[in-house]
């Protein structure tokens, strides 16, 4: 299986500040067919179920806010918050779904400071 | 709008059976592939099981194979996943999800329902 890890495992940042979240993979996601990272991001409120952000590692979601973005290739990958809003606050995860079973990193928390 | 709505969760003892649904709504549903996940409390999420479109190939979590079996009605809008020979282990939340097949993303998910085994 593709171990997804995480840094950091929380952090807090303060309104309007960019936010950066790294994750990286055991293993290369980057398919050589298509060129593309099969690696997506995830916001996670309490009681809610995932919601989908980027997908391709760098591809905003329909209805996503233009203040997320992610990059990296091959088994590195970063999540930026360019101007943290109130809203933001959540946990983060990214996932790899190059290979089955599909896997998660383990969280990041992002609170308010 | 796009819904996923699981139900069929509860206490079942361990040993027992569960069928879980997710029903769902607002889009082509016979056109897309489905996974299983679950989430035990505090913990991370799972990947439990995959269904293609028409239901003639699944994959399974090695933890469930040959306990856990996934279908799904096209006719009706409804995935199912049937739990047999449950452990304290499979005790969770299990969200159903949908696969845009375009580009292989997961992007919709339902609220979940909870899996209790106990005695």
């Amino acid at each position: 299986d593709i171990v997804m890890t995480q840094s950091p495992d929380s952090l807090a940042v303060s309104l309007g500040e960019r936010v950066t979240i790294n994750c990286k993979s055991s293993q290369s996601v980057l398919y050589s067919s298509d060129n593309k990272n099969y690696l997506a991001w995830y916001q996670r409120k309490p009681g809610q179920p995932p919601k989908l952000l980027i997908y391709w590692a760098s591809t905003r979601q329909s209805g996503v806010p233009d203040r997320f973005s992610g990059s990296g290739s091959g088994t590195d990958f970063t999540l930026t918050i360019s101007s943290l809003q109130a809203e933001d606050v959540a946990v983060y995860l990214c996932q790899q779904y190059y290979a089955t079973p599909i896997t998660f990193g383990q969280g990041t928390r992002l609170e308010i400071k | 709008e796009v819904q996923l709505v699981e139900s069929g969760g509860g206490l079942v003892q361990p040993g027992g059976s569960l069928r879980l649904s997710c029903a769902a709504s607002g889009f082509t549903f016979s056109t897309y592939w489905m996974h299983w996940f679950r989430q035990v409390p505090g913990k991370g999420l799972v990947w439990v099981s995959r269904i293609n479109s028409d239901g003639s190939d699944n994959v399974y979590a090695d933890s469930v194979k040959g306990r856990f079996t996934v279908s799904r009605d096209n006719a009706k809008n409804t995935l199912f996943l049937q739990m047999n020979s449950l452990r304290a282990e499979d005790t969770a939340v299990y969200y159903c999800a949908r696969v845009d097949t375009s580009n292989w993303k997961v992007d919709e998910w339902g609220q979940g329902t909870l899996v209790t085994v106990s005695s």
